[in-house]
C-alpha cells in the first residue's frame, strides 16, 4: 500500500537551531517526494521536490531535504530556524506513472521558541 | 499571476444543510483536484478534473458529495445535505496538466464547520 509515515506529530525548537522533520515512505513504484509547508490560514506551498538524480534537493527559504531509498526516507532539514519557519509541514508522494495523486503524511507541526 | 482563488474561506452551517464551495484555478491550468483535510491530517485527494471531466473521483462519497467543472475552468464542490464528520478543510488544487512531475498549485481552502 502507498503511505507517507511523519513520525514527529509536533517538534519544537530554538531560533537558530537546526531542524530535521522526518519522513518515511511506502511506495511500489519509484517515487516522486515533496514537503509542502501550510501556515495557518493559508494553503499549502512546495518547499522542493524529489524527481530523480542527486538525493539532496536544495529548497526555498533555506530547506533541503535528502533522498535514501535504502531507508525510505526523505528528511526534511534547515541549519538554522527562523521564527517565521513555525508552521505545519508535509511530506507527501506520488509517481511517474501516476496522475498526479499526492499521498500526503499527516504532518508535522514546527513551534519555534524565541 | 493570481493563484488558486476559492471561496467562501469559512462556512458555518446547520447538519443536514446544503453546502457548496467554489474553486477558480490558476489560469491554463487544465487539471484541478479537490482535497479533504481533516484537523491533524494531510489532505486526501477527493476527485480530480482534466479540463471538465472528472478522471478520478473514486474518493468523492457520491451519496451526498457532487462536483462540477463547468466549462473545463471553475469548480464547484457540493455536500447535500452535510453531517458533523463533514467538518474540515477543503482544498482546491490545479496543475498546468496530470502527473507527478507537475507541481500542484494549492488555493487557501475552506473550513466548513457543521453544528
Amino acid at each position: 500500500a502507498q503511505s507517507v509515515t511523519q513520525p514527529d506529530i509536533h517538534i519544537t525548537v530554538s531560533e537558530g537551531a537546526s531542524l530535521e522533520l522526518r519522513c518515511n515512505y511506502s511506495y511500489g513504484a519509484t517515487p516522486y517526494l515533496f514537503w509542502y509547508v501550510q501556515s495557518p490560514g493559508q494553503g499549502l506551498q512546495l518547499l522542493l521536490k524529489y524527481f530523480s538524480g542527486d538525493t539532496l534537493v536544495q529548497g526555498i527559504k533555506g530547506f533541503e531535504a535528502e533522498f535514501k531509498r535504502s531507508q525510505s526516507s526523505f528528511n526534511l532539514r534547515k541549519p538554522s530556524v527562523h521564527w517565521s519557519d513555525a508552521a505545519e509541514y508535509f511530506c507527501a508522494v506520488t509517481g511517474s506513472s501516476n496522475t498526479g495523486k499526492l499521498i500526503f503524511g499527516q504532518g508535522t507541526t514546527l513551534q519555534v521558541k524565541p | 499571476e493570481a493563484g488558486v482563488v476559492q471561496s467562501p474561506r469559512y462556512k458555518i452551517i446547520e447538519k443536514k444543510q446544503p453546502v457548496a464551495f467554489w474553486c477558480n484555478p490558476i489560469s491554463g491550468h487544465n487539471t484541478l483536484y479537490w482535497y479533504l483535510q481533516n484537523l491533524g491530517q494531510g489532505p486526501e485527494l477527493l476527485i480530480r478534473y482534466e479540463n471538465e471531466e472528472a478522471v478520478d473521483d473514486s474518493q468523492l462519497p457520491k451519496d451526498r458529495f457532487s462536483a462540477e467543472r463547468l466549462k473545463g475552468v471553475d469548480s464547484t464542490l457540493k455536500i447535500q445535505p452535510a453531517e458533523l464528520g463533514d467538518s474540515a478543510v477543503y482544498l482546491c488544487a490545479s496543475s498546468p496538466v496530470a502527473g507527478g512531475f507537475y507541481e500542484q498549485f494549492f488555493g487557501p481552502g475552506t473550513r466548513l464547520t457543521v453544528l
